[in-house]
């Protein structure tokens, strides 16, 4: 079954430090999204992507975020400079259609867990 | 906006008893539904979603669940409960008018007693 790929599976970086994560969504799939999860908390929508743009970003979404769709398949996450409170598990996702369509079906991956020391 | 609330946070059941995980959702119109499990140190696999149509929907594992308008609730329900259930649940929500996003409660986790 195909599906979202995530990588680092964690990393570690000091406060300040930029950060990439990297995420191949699943090949036919047209809609890019990162969520993230804080440890306890719930599962929050960053942004979503589709047609080479954000198509909706969150109040979370600040100047400090930025995604980018390098190639035909990497999606990636990037935080300038990170704070300590970008702890967290962060989610790529990917769907084939928008979620007014049948195929909305919204896939995960598995996780990339980012701790800021 | 949206929002999803799931009412218990933890639920403890027999292995083989049934299962009842409890989804309200706050939107003006018919709402997208989905509900997500997440095992430890897994990310978030669908187990079944609601878009239109029929309102008892079934989905994987064993599981399924009603979308009723009037009580504006998604509960998830499995007749008999397996150790392997154990994890945490999430329903979310999406909508015409929120673009893609999807909102997400705030997890229900299950544990399994033998």
């Amino acid at each position: 079954e195909p599906e979202v790929t995530q990588t680092p599976s964690h990393q570690v970086t000091q406060m300040g430090q930029e950060v990439i994560l990297r995420c191949v969504p699943i090949s036919n799939h047209l809609y890019f999204y990162w969520y993230r999860q804080i440890l306890g908390q719930k599962v929050e929508f960053l942004v979503s992507f589709y047609n080479n743009e954000i198509s909706e970003k969150s109040e979370i979404f600040d100047d400090q975020f930025s995604v980018e769709r390098p190639d035909g398949s990497n999606f990636t996450l990037k935080i300038r400079s990170t704070k300590l409170e970008d702890s967290a598990m962060y989610f790529c996702a990917s769907s084939e259609e928008g979620i007014r369509g049948e195929r909305n079906t919204i896939y995960f991956g598995e996780g990339s867990w980012l701790t800021v020391v | 906006a949206q929002s999803v609330t799931q009412p218990d946070i933890h639920i403890t059941v027999s292995e083989g008893a049934s299962l009842e995980l409890r989804c309200n959702y706050s939107y003006g119109a018919t709402p997208y539904l989905f509900w997500y499990v997440q095992s430890p140190g897994q990310g978030l696999q669908l187990l079944l979603k609601y878009f239109s149509g029929d309102t008892l929907v079934q989905g994987i594992k064993g599981f399924e669940a009603e979308f009723k308008r009037s009580q504006s609730s998604f509960n998830l329900r499995k007749p008999s409960v397996h150790w392997s259930d154990a994890a945490e649940y999430f329903c979310a929500v999406g909508a015409n008018n929120a673009g893609n996003m999807l909102t997400f409660g705030g997890g229900t986790r299950l544990m399994v007693k033998p």
